[in-house]
Order: structure tokens, then sequence, then C-alpha cells
């Protein structure tokens, strides 16, 4: 059974511009959720969609959006790239939100360098 | 409002020692609690979970985790450290039934095995 899978691995990206992450569930999972890890903030939840619905968001700008698919993969999206947005960005698939959902299996996670 | 307490940015073991590493947590009603595990440039990988059943847990790789409610923690133990152990551990916390709000993590441990 295929792991989650998060593309691509490492990014490179100059500040202003904008960028797009993408990550595969589990085969039978709905839900997904992304998370921030940075030295100083540590991992931080972004947000967590359910049936291509976004159910919760951290505390992020309005720059940081996603999406989910009818196949239950996942986008995220960062607009008007910071230099502080540099991070390893994981994503975790789960096979349901809320109760009844206990375990999330996480990808390798993007590293997003901002220059 | 949730909230996980790592003790110890850093602890040091001898190989073959017990490995303890601490955690506490703050939430108003007694939640699912996590431990995972992260190599260099890894992911993160589940170690054990408590979910309201045995107040002791057991995990992968000789771990496990002893659920206190009397004093809000879930340390996660190991009889004998092996140098395979070194890498970064994080303690989570989740509402009850798991899920919509994320995880929320503790800065981490890092485990560092003396030869």
């Amino acid at each position: 059974k295929a792991g989650v899978t998060q593309t691509p691995r490492y990014l490179i990206k100059t500040r202003g511009q904008q960028v797009t992450l993408s990550c595969s569930p589990i085969s039978g999972h709905r839900s997904v959720s992304w998370y921030q890890q940075t030295p100083g903030q540590g991992l931080q939840f972004l947000f967590e969609y359910f049936s291509e619905t976004q159910r919760n968001k951290g505390n992020f700008p309005g720059r940081f959006s996603g999406r989910q698919f009818s196949n239950s993969r996942s986008e995220m999206n960062v607009s008007t790239l910071e230099l502080g947005d540099s991070a390893l960005y994981l994503c975790a698939s789960s096979l349901a939100s809320g109760a009844g959902s206990t375990e999330a299996f996480f990808g390798q996670g993007t590293r997003l360098t901002v220059v | 409002a949730q909230s996980v307490t790592q003790l110890g940015s850093h602890v040091s073991v001898s190989e073959g020692a017990l490995v303890l590493l601490r955690c506490n947590y703050s939430s108003s009603v007694p939640p699912y609690l996590f431990w995972y595990v992260q190599y260099p440039n890894q992911g993160l990988q589940l170690l054990l979970k408590y979910t309201s059943a045995a107040t002791l847990v057991k995990g992968i790789n000789g771990f496990e985790a002893e659920f206190k409610k009397s004093e809000t923690s879930f340390h996660l133990t190991k009889p004998s450290a092996h140098m395979s152990d070194a890498a970064e551990y994080f303690c989570a916390v989740s509402p009850p039934g798991g899920g919509a709000d994320g995880l929320t993590f503790g800065k981490g441990t890092h485990l560092i095995i003396q030869p």
C-alpha cells in the first residue's frame, strides 16, 4: 500500500512568487491536513480538507490556501512568497475527519526555500 | 485550547541506557495523545497513540508511553537505547475523536545516543 506522496520534494522560489505543493493521500483516505514546520515555530497546523471541503484552518494569513479534489488529492498554494515562508511543508492523510479518525500518516514533506 | 510541553529540547543518553522523553499536555477534556519520530529530511512516523483505552501504550521499536491524567503527562520511554533511535521526537495532542482541529505538537526533543 503506497504511503502519502508529496511533490515536489524540494523547491526554491523567489520572494513575491507563488507556489503550489501537491499531496496524494493513502488510497481510501479522505482527509488531508497540511502542516508547516520551521526551526523557530515548530510544527503548525495549516488546514484540513475532507471530501473537498476545508474543515478547519490554523492561524495563517490568507496567502495560504488549499483545495482538495474528488480523488482526495490535495494542493496547497502560497501566494506572494515571503522569506519567512521557507519551511518544510508536511501533508498528513487520515481515514476520516473528526470522530473515528485517530491516526495521521505523514508524507516526507516539501522543503520550500524562498530567496 | 490545547497545548503540549516537551521538557528538554535535547536529551543525550548512552547506548543501552534508558530513554525518557517528557511530555505534558493541557486540555479541558482528556485528549488523544501521540508520539511521532522524525528522522532527518523525512516526514513524521507514528510511534504510538493513546485514545482513552489502556493507559500504558506500547508502540513500535520498543517504545512505550504511560498516560497519567493526574499529572497530565504522557512520557515516552524505551528500556535500552539503540544508535538508530537518534532522531527528533514530537508529542502531539488532538481533541477526543481526533481530526478536524489538527494535531497540536510540542516543540520536539532531539534524542542523541552516545556510543
